[in-house]
């Protein structure tokens, strides 16, 4: 059973506008929750996280969301540019451990 | 070496040989990990160690062992390897696996064929 869940597997967006990705957690026990960002043929690197006993984090363009009575977090990045066409994982920490999503492949048009 | 290199970029490797992915890290984290990436199913853990001269299992460790005997190194080995292993594998570090949210510092990954 996935403790992470993000359910859709593509995003397309058309540059400049807001793109919302979702994420959904079974564990009420997670203690942090962090974004990654992969492009192809690369390794994710950190985007951004926060901190369970909060309900927002921004860093610039980007804005992460807990919602911890839904068990939902989202990742808004606004405006958004080409640059961010990759895939995003949610990922969730508990004592140290940390579990990833599936990931939702964000595509910006022009 | 900056950041945390892997080798090789990719492999094919015939079904039932020996293959030892390489994961060496400069940042003197404690922590190492790895991941095996597939389509659907995101990243998922197959070893971990939290400090040099420990492992511990992830989700996914069978058919695959792992050594930390010192602080940069982390290599992985599939000891006969089987066509379900093909994937992309990453290997990742973080300072301390306790402190705060465990940010993790992934290398450009292994793309792996076994036929």
């Amino acid at each position: 059973d996935q403790q992470v869940k993000q359910n859709s597997p593509s995003l397309s967006v058309q540059e400049g506008r807001i793109s919302i990705l979702n994420c959904d957690y079974t564990n009420s026990m997670f203690d942090y929750f962090l974004w990654y960002k992969k492009y192809p043929a690369e390794g994710p690197t950190f985007l951004i996280s926060i901190s369970s006993i909060k309900d927002k984090n921004e860093d610039g363009r980007f804005t992460v969301f807990l919602n911890k009575s839904a068990k939902h977090l989202s990742l808004h990045i606004v405006p958004s540019q080409p640059g961010d066409s990759a895939v995003y994982f949610c990922a969730a920490v508990s004592a140290s451990k940390i579990i990833f999503g599936s990931g939702t492949r964000l595509s910006i048009r022009p | 070496i900056a950041g945390i290199t892997q080798a090789p970029t990719s492999q094919i490797l015939a079904a039932g040989r020996r293959m030892t992915l390489r994961c060496t890290q400069d940042m003197r984290h404690n922590a190492m990990y790895w991941y095996r990436q597939d389509l659907g199913l995101g990243l998922r853990l197959i070893h971990y160690s939290n400090t040099a001269g420990t492992t511990g299992k992830g989700e996914v460790p069978d058919g695959y062992s792992v050594s930390r005997a010192n602080t940069d190194d982390f290599p992985l080995t599939l000891a006969s390897a089987v066509p379900s292993q093909t994937s992309v594998y990453f290997c990742a570090s973080s300072v301390d696996p306790g402190a705060g949210n465990n940010e993790q510092f992934f290398g450009p990954g292994t793309r792996l064929t076994v036929l």
